[in-house]
This record gives C-alpha cells, sequence and structure tokens, in this order.
C-alpha cells in the first residue's frame, strides 16, 4: 500500500505559469514533508519542506500548501520556467526513520 | 566530486547472473539507504542501515542483500538477478546528528538485466 499519492503523474505547463503538484498521506504519525526535485542524469535533491504545524511555506517561485485536517500538501511553481523542467517527488517521514516517497510529477514547462 | 558516488553508472548483466552495486560516500553520515526507481512507482527502499552494524529491510528487499563495510560504503547485491530488477538505483545518505529529515542521493545506477 502505497503510503504516499502523488497526481498527476505528468504536467504540462506554459512558460510564466503555474505549476501545481498534489500528494496526499493517511499516517497521522508523519512529521515532515519534504520536496525532491530531480533532474535527468541526477538524483533527486530536495527543494523544500515543511512541518505539519504551519500550513504554508514559500521559498523563492516555490510554495507549499499543507491541509492537515485533510492529509493532503501540494507543491506550486509561480512563473515556471523551461529551467524547471523535472520530476518532483513528494515525501513524508516519519521521526527521522523512514522517508516514504510519492510516485513523482513529470513537469515539462514550454519555452 | 560527488559527496555520494555509485559505482558502476550504468551495467548490463544476465538473467541469473550476481550483481554488485556499490556506494560511498564522504558526507560523514551515518544513515546509508538503497532506493529502486521505477516509471510510474516512484522511489520504493530496498534496505536500509543507520550505523555499521545495523541493517534493516525495506519496502521491497526480495532478492537484494546488502552490505555496510564501513560507515562511508554501502553495497547493493543482487544474487540472481531477473528482468524485472530492472531499474534505476540510487544510494542515499543522512545524517542523524545534524539534519536527519534531509536525504542526500548519489546520481543513481542503471541496471538492465537481459
Amino acid at each position: 500500500q502505497q503510503q504516499v499519492k502523488q497526481s498527476p503523474q505528468s504536467l504540462i505547463v506554459q512558460k510564466g505559469g503555474i505549476s501545481i503538484i498534489n500528494c496526499a498521506y493517511e499516517n497521522t504519525a508523519f512529521d515532515y514533508f519534504p520536496w525532491y526535485q530531480q533532474f535527468p542524469g541526477k538524483g533527486p535533491a530536495l527543494l523544500i519542506a515543511i512541518r505539519p504545524d504551519v500550513s504554508e511555506k514559500k521559498e523563492g517561485r516555490f510554495t507549499i500548501s499543507f491541509n492537515k485536517s485533510a492529509k493532503q500538501f501540494s507543491l506550486h511553481i509561480m512563473d515556471s520556467q523551461p529551467g524547471d523542467s523535472a520530476t518532483y517527488f513528494c515525501a513524508a517521514v516519519r521521526g527521522f526513520n523512514k522517508f516514504y516517497f510519492g510516485s513523482g510529477t513529470k513537469l515539462n514547462v514550454k519555452p | 566530486d560527488a559527496d555520494v558516488t555509485q559505482t558502476p553508472r550504468n551495467r548490463i548483466t544476465k538473467t541469473g547472473k550476481r550483481i554488485m552495486l556499490e556506494c560511498s560516500q564522504t558526507k560523514g553520515h551515518d544513515r546509508m539507504y538503497w532506493y529502486r526507481q521505477d516509471p510510474g512507482l516512484g522511489l520504493r527502499l530496498i534496505y536500509y542501515s543507520f550505523d555499521v552494524k545495523d541493517i534493516n529491510k525495506g519496502e521491497i528487499s526480495d532478492g537484494y542483500s546488502v552490505s555496510r563495510q564501513a560507515q562511508a560504503k554501502f553495497s547493493l547485491s543482487l544474487e540472481s538477478a531477473i528482468p524485472n530488477q530492472t531499474a534505476l538505483y540510487f544510494c542515499a545518505t543522512s545524517d542523524s546528528l545534524t539534519d536527519g529529515n534531509t536525504i542526500y542521493f548519489g546520481e543513481g545506477s542503471w541496471l538492465t538485466v537481459v
């Protein structure tokens, strides 16, 4: 059973548009929710992360929105650029121990 | 040089052969992981090790084994490779003493079993 469900599987956005990727989880024991960005030929790298005691975190053009009651969180990329084209993974972490990753979203930002 | 180095980066092997993927890290982290990436399935944990004497199975350990030879080295073995083990494999590390919530990945090893 997948611990973290991610959608959509792929996403095409025009340059300057907003990219939105959604994730949902069931286990309320998760206490940390990171997003990882993966470029072709590279390993995933931490992009931005949030703890469940806040509803939003923003870093530059990247924002995580977190809805604790709905057990959902999402990544918003504002003013999307072709350089943002990558695969994005959400994850949920429980007590420093285990990382559960979503299935990934391949984002293509068209010029 | 990469902080988390995987060798080989690409490998084609035959069904039934034994194959080892090696990982070494210069980050000084205590925790190491092996993940497998498949399209549409994301990253799935194969094995993880919290220190040299600690080895734990992940979600999909069947058909795999690991060895933590030193704090900096963690290898993954496929004793008898089968085609459905064709995938992209990632080694990763984290540091329980500073930021245990961040995991650092290597650049991956493409394994094809024919």
